[in-house]
């Protein structure tokens, strides 16, 4: 099982619409996630980090996490063209170690 | 504000040669983590430094090495290359200490090695 685990996608959603990311982690002990986009060609950008049950809002940007299913998304109202890119879920392992643990990503297409 | 800057952008190396790649963090951050990203892995994590101390190690072979100097600029160095070692390798630093809330990363432009 990976640690960090997400949809490959692509997840195709219309000019407009909402984009629901899910994310799903295993170890229990992990206390921060973090959200980052990559266009292709270029490294991750950091979108949010969230650490704390419940909601994040940053403009049109809502991470959410829930430690008890040990699930992490990301939405994204007013979907734009722009948008599209990989979406990559990261959180740091609970252990000593405090590692960022990459999730595969999930690719969004957002049609104009 | 700089940000985290890598070199060099791109190398072509053989296989059996030595790689050292740069990376500068962006001003007062102390934490340097280096990542490979390939398509069929993704973004594996190598090592992490704080304070010129390894504090972590990712599942690579020992051919992989890293440091960082008092200036908290990091260098990575790969020995005896190999074909799989073809990928880009990502340098991103932090101001947070390991086990801070709000530690997180910016990623540089990363460079793109291509063993042939």
């Amino acid at each position: 099982q990976k640690e960090v685990e997400q949809n490959s996608g692509p997840l195709s959603v219309p000019e407009g619409a909402i984009a629901s990311l899910n994310c799903t982690y295993s170890d229990r002990g992990s206390q921060s996630f973090f959200w980052y986009r990559q266009y292709s060609g270029k490294s991750p950008e950091l979108i949010m980090f969230i650490y704390s049950n419940g909601d994040k809002e940053d403009g049109r940007f809502t991470a959410q996490l829930n430690k008890a299913s040990q699930y992490v998304s990301l939405l994204i109202r007013d979907s734009q063209p722009s948008d599209s890119a990989t979406y990559l879920c990261a959180a740091i392992k609970g252990d000593s170690s405090y590692k960022l643990i990459f999730g595969s990503g999930t690719r969004l297409l957002v049609r104009p | 504000k700089a940000g985290v800057t890598q070199t060099p952008r791109y190398l072509i190396k053989t296989r059996g040669q030595q790689v050292t790649l740069s990376c500068s963090p962006i001003s007062g951050h102390r934490s340097v983590s280096w990542y490979q990203q390939t398509p069929g892995q993704g973004l594996q994590f190598l090592f992490e430094y704080f304070s010129e101390t390894q504090r972590n190690k990712g599942n690579f072979p020992g051919r992989f090495s890293g440091r960082q100097f008092s200036n908290s600029r990091s260098e990575m160095n790969v020995s005896t290359l190999e074909l799989g070692d073809s990928a880009l390798y990502l340098c991103a630093s932090s101001p947070e200490p390991p086990g801070h809330p709000n530690y997180g990363y910016t990623f540089g432009s990363g460079t793109r090695l291509t063993v042939v």
